[in-house]
């Protein structure tokens, strides 16, 4: 069965550091997401992606923030310079086709630790 | 400000009994509502959904009611295996004019008993 995968499964930081999780969708799906759990809370959005532009992103989604998809199966998001508060599980998500209601399928996600 | 609310942070349940997970939303906008479970280190894993022009939709032992005038849906699991024991998230989103972003709520912990 297709399923969303995600890499590194951790990552460990010093706060200022530049960072990059990966993700490689569904091979078919076209709507792409970022998510962050900050532990003990609840998942939040950060960004949707499609056609190869944000569609949409939340305030949490400031400038040191950015997505890219660098080829036709890998989903990217920077964090430019880390802080502490940015400490978090980030998860992946990906939708299918254009017009059908479905779900979002997610990654296992990466366990983010900034230091 | 939350526009999906589980208010319920813990149900305990023992097997064979059925399992009722409550959400309330806020946001008149929602029309696309999903259950996901999740387990420790692990991503969320879709369960069921419903459109809000539906009231019920049914899979195998998970069952949810949607309750448009009361903005109020509820996961029915039954019944209940210890397998079952996990977080399970609410999520709605406004599916007209966007990409159907995810508000998520807070999670119920859910723990079967044998």
């Amino acid at each position: 069965e297709p399923e969303v995968t995600q890499t590194p499964s951790h990552q460990v930081t010093q706060m200022g550091q530049e960072v990059i999780l990966r993700c490689v969708p569904i091979s078919n799906h076209l709507y792409f997401y970022w998510y962050r759990q900050i532990l003990g809370q609840k998942v939040e959005f950060l960004v949707s992606f499609y056609n190869n532009e944000i569609s949409e992103k939340s305030e949490i989604f400031d400038d040191q923030f950015s997505v890219e998809r660098p080829d036709g199966s890998n989903f990217t998001l920077k964090i430019r310079s880390t802080k502490l508060e940015d400490s978090a599980m980030y998860f992946c998500a990906s939708k299918g086709p254009a017009g059908i209601i479905n779900e979002q399928f997610f990654g296992p996600g990466t366990r983010l630790t900034v230091l | 400000d939350q526009q999906v609310k589980q208010n319920s942070p813990s149900l305990s349940v023992q097997e064979g009994r059925i399992s009722i997970l409550n959400c309330d939303y806020t946001n008149s906008m929602f029309d696309y509502f999903l259950w996901y479970k999740k387990y420790p280190a692990e991503g969320p894993t879709f369960l069921i959904s419903i459109s809000s022009i539906k009231d019920k939709n049914e899979d195998g032992r998970f069952t949810v009611f949607l309750n448009k005038s009361a903005k109020h849906l509820s996961l029915h699991i039954v019944p209940s295996q210890p397998g079952d024991s996990a977080v399970y998230f609410c999520a709605a989103s406004a599916t007209g004019g966007s990409q159907g972003n995810l508000i998520f709520g807070k999670g119920t912990k859910l723990s079967v008993k044998p």
